[in-house]
């Protein structure tokens, strides 16, 4: 199926540091989401963006979290600063559309705070 | 609100044999769409299969197929003639299609491990 990148697979960084997660979305996808997943629960919402957009947030996008994608590069998340509570693996996703549209989902950056 | 319920933490089961994975879902929209994805032992994480809530027949892509009962807000998953590497956790997923919200919400997984 569609592949979505994530650079960095893990990355390890000491509290009150600002991270930027990547992610390469697949190339005609218009709508962009971020997920948090804690080891062995399920996935939770974060974010999604459209044209530009933060589109919707949950209540785990604190204000320490920002999304962008500028010019069509990556689909970042960006957190700082960061917590120890922020430790856990952010999944990014794209879809083509909304609705009925499949999620497509990238591997995951497992991110340790310390 | 919506929610998505997955009350089955794991089951095991015995290669080529049949299982059947439990959602249930909580929506007030008329039009919804229920997903089953699977996290893989690497946390890969694969779309499987897709039911449309205005479609009555059972969606089926390979030896994944659906029994959505709509009256009882449920939608499980069958897995017909499993393998080992059918060992995954399971995700049941929803979203809404009216509501104005495109947020695709999961079940806390239920973990399949298929035997020899």
């Amino acid at each position: 199926g569609p592949k979505v990148l994530q650079i960095p697979s893990h990355q390890i960084i000491d509290m009150g540091q600002m991270v930027t997660l990547n992610c390469d979305p697949v190339s005609n996808h218009l709508y962009f989401y971020w997920y948090k997943q804690i080891l062995g629960q399920q996935m939770e919402f974060l974010v999604n963006f459209y044209n530009g957009k933060v589109m919707e947030k949950s209540k785990l996008f604190k204000d320490q979290f920002s999304v962008e994608r500028p010019d069509g590069s990556y689909f970042t998340l960006k957190i700082q600063p960061t917590a120890l509570e922020d430790s856990a693996v952010y999944f990014c996703a794209s879809s083509l559309g909304w609705g009925r549209e499949t999620l497509y989902f990238g591997s995951g950056t497992r991110l340790t705070v310390l | 609100a919506q929610k998505v319920t997955q009350t089955q933490t794991s089951i095991s089961v015995v290669e080529k044999t049949t299982v059947t994975m439990d959602c249930v879902y909580e929506t007030r929209d008329s039009s919804y769409f229920l997903f089953w994805y699977k996290q893989t032992a690497s946390g890969e994480i694969v779309f499987l299969i897709r039911q449309d809530s205005y479609k009555k027949e059972n969606a089926t892509v390979g030896h994944y197929s659906l029994n959505f009962q709509k009256p009882k807000s449920s939608i499980g998953l069958i897995i017909t003639a499993t393998q080992i590497e059918d060992s995954a956790v399971y995700f049941c997923a929803m979203r809404e299609g009216s509501s104005g919200s495109w947020q695709l919400i999961f079940g806390s997984g239920t973990q399949l491990t298929v035997m020899p």
